[in-house]
């Protein structure tokens, strides 16, 4: 089954910085990912997703890019505000089948 | 709309007990899944339901068992829980099995002592 890595676990900016977020997945016939936020306490919820024949997409403040041929995808996340602290969920999910998530990255950011 | 309800909020059983989870969505959505989290393992696949009237296992369905009781309501139930099974449970729904945006309930703590 497919397989996803996610580093680093845990990422300690500074405000105003920028932080990223990789993801590696196992299997080539992966079509969609999705990135997820949970902030503490509370539920996981997404924030931005990317599809297999886009190589990168931007929302405000944060973007996704995508290599197929390394088959990585990053989160990158500009300006970073302390109510972006949260543990930060990569997925991939191959055909129609279900997502397969990363095991996260608490990222902490400090005023 | 509420979204995905998931009930009890928390639960302390003892091994051997059992329990069920319950979870509700008003959303119309055909696609239900059961996620447990624990700590720096990710959410990780029990069972879904890609429609009314159908269950499959996900990456750790031992132990647990679900019911999809109709279009809303998708439930699981660990029949002799054990300490093993103290995480957190995340119910969720979307539009289709393939659906891309999948919404959460917001979970039930359970500790099994």
């Amino acid at each position: 089954g497919e397989n996803v890595e996610q580093h680093p676990s845990t990422l300690s900016v500074q405000e105003g910085d920028s932080a990223v977020i990789k993801c590696t997945y196992s299997d080539s016939a992966s079509n969609y990912f999705p990135w997820y936020k949970q902030e503490l306490g509370k539920r996981p919820q997404l924030i931005i997703d990317i599809r297999s024949n886009v190589g990168e997409k931007k929302d405000q403040r944060i973007a996704v890019t995508l290599n197929k041929t390394a088959k990585h995808f990053s989160l990158h996340i500009t300006e970073t505000q302390p109510e972006d602290s949260a543990v930060y969920f990569c997925a991939a999910r191959v055909g129609y089948s279900t997502l397969t998530f990363g095991k996260g990255t608490m990222l902490l950011v400090s005023p | 709309n509420a979204g995905v309800t998931q009930t009890p909020k928390f639960q302390v059983l003892k091994t051997g007990q059992s329990m069920t989870l319950q979870c509700a969505q008003d959303m119309n959505h055909n696609s239900m899944y059961w996620y447990r989290q624990d700590p720096g393992m990710g959410l990780r696949l029990i069972y879904y339901s890609a429609s009314e009237g159908t269950t499959d296992k996900g990456e750790v369905p031992n132990g647990y068992n679900v019911s999809r009781l109709n279009k809303r309501e998708f439930s699981l139930r660990l029949e002799s829980a054990a300490p093993s099974q103290t995480s957190v449970y995340f119910c969720a729904s979307s539009e289709q099995s393939h659906g891309e945006t999948q919404y959460f309930g917001p979970g039930t703590r359970l500790l099994v002592l």
